[in-house]
């Protein structure tokens, strides 16, 4: 069965970076994108960007541009999802998601979520 | 803000109907398909409904997705005090280049 499982929480002070992982199992890792949306306590979910496992092409949301990095190691099928200059703003829970690699990006959907990563950022 | 409006709560009794609406624009809904996520409390989102209407497997006929214009709706019959959640609209925005979901709905059943 698909299954998506993320790193543990994480406790970052201001200004630090945090790369959360994302381990596929039960699919071909290359033949879906991989997509990353967060959500803070009590709010609704905010979608970061997308990343093509087999290209390695990715697209950010303008929000992010130059603070994510969203990468992948094929060997292990394991996306990241790294975020730098971090701030209380940025504390929430983490989900990667999986998307039809082949759909246009009107058709694109969601069909497996990771369970979550909580990042806390607090000085 | 969300580009994509959905009422914040709704509510009905067990074994009746509800609709939860999102609405949209021309640069979203209006041009592309919806996809509807289930949130139970302390949990990731779940798939409802792809392509604006369709289940993935494992999805209850009692969960229905429509698109009208800019507006897409979700039906759910047969309440069940399981379907209590937060429901989300998602879509893809030409204008922002960007995925975009609605602010969520929370289902409340009576």
């Amino acid at each position: 069965q698909v299954q998506l499982v993320q790193s543990g929480a994480e406790v970052k002070k201001p200004g630090a970076s945090v790369k959360v992982s994302c381990k596929a199992s039960g699919y071909t890792f290359t033949s879906y994108d991989i997509n990353w949306v967060r959500q803070a306590t009590g709010q609704g979910l905010e979608w970061m960007g997308w990343m093509n496992p087999n290209s390695q092409n990715t697209g950010y949301a303008q929000k992010f541009q130059g603070r994510v990095t969203m990468t992948r190691d094929t060997s292990i099928s394991t996306a990241y999802m790294e975020l730098s200059s971090l701030t209380s703003e940025d504390t929430a829970v983490y989900y990667c998601a999986r998307a039809p690699s082949a759909a246009l990006p009107g058709q694109y959907y969601f069909d497996y979520w990771g369970q979550g990563t909580l990042v806390s950022v607090s000085s | 803000q969300s580009v994509l409006t959905q009422p914040p709560s709704v509510s009905a009794a067990p074994g009746q109907k509800v609709t939860i609406s999102c609405s949209g624009s021309s640069s979203n809904i209006g041009n592309d398909y919806v996809s509807w996520y289930q949130q139970l409390p302390g949990t990731a989102p779940k798939l409802l409904i792809y392509d604006s209407n369709k289940r993935p497997s494992g999805i209850p006929d009692r969960f229905s997705g429509s698109n009208s214009g800019t507006s897409a709706t979700l039906g759910i019959t047969g309440l069940q005090t399981g379907d209590e959640a937060d429901y989300y609209c998602g879509t893809w925005d030409s204008s922002l280049s960007s995925w975009v979901f609605g602010g969520g709905t929370k289902l409340t059943v009576l």
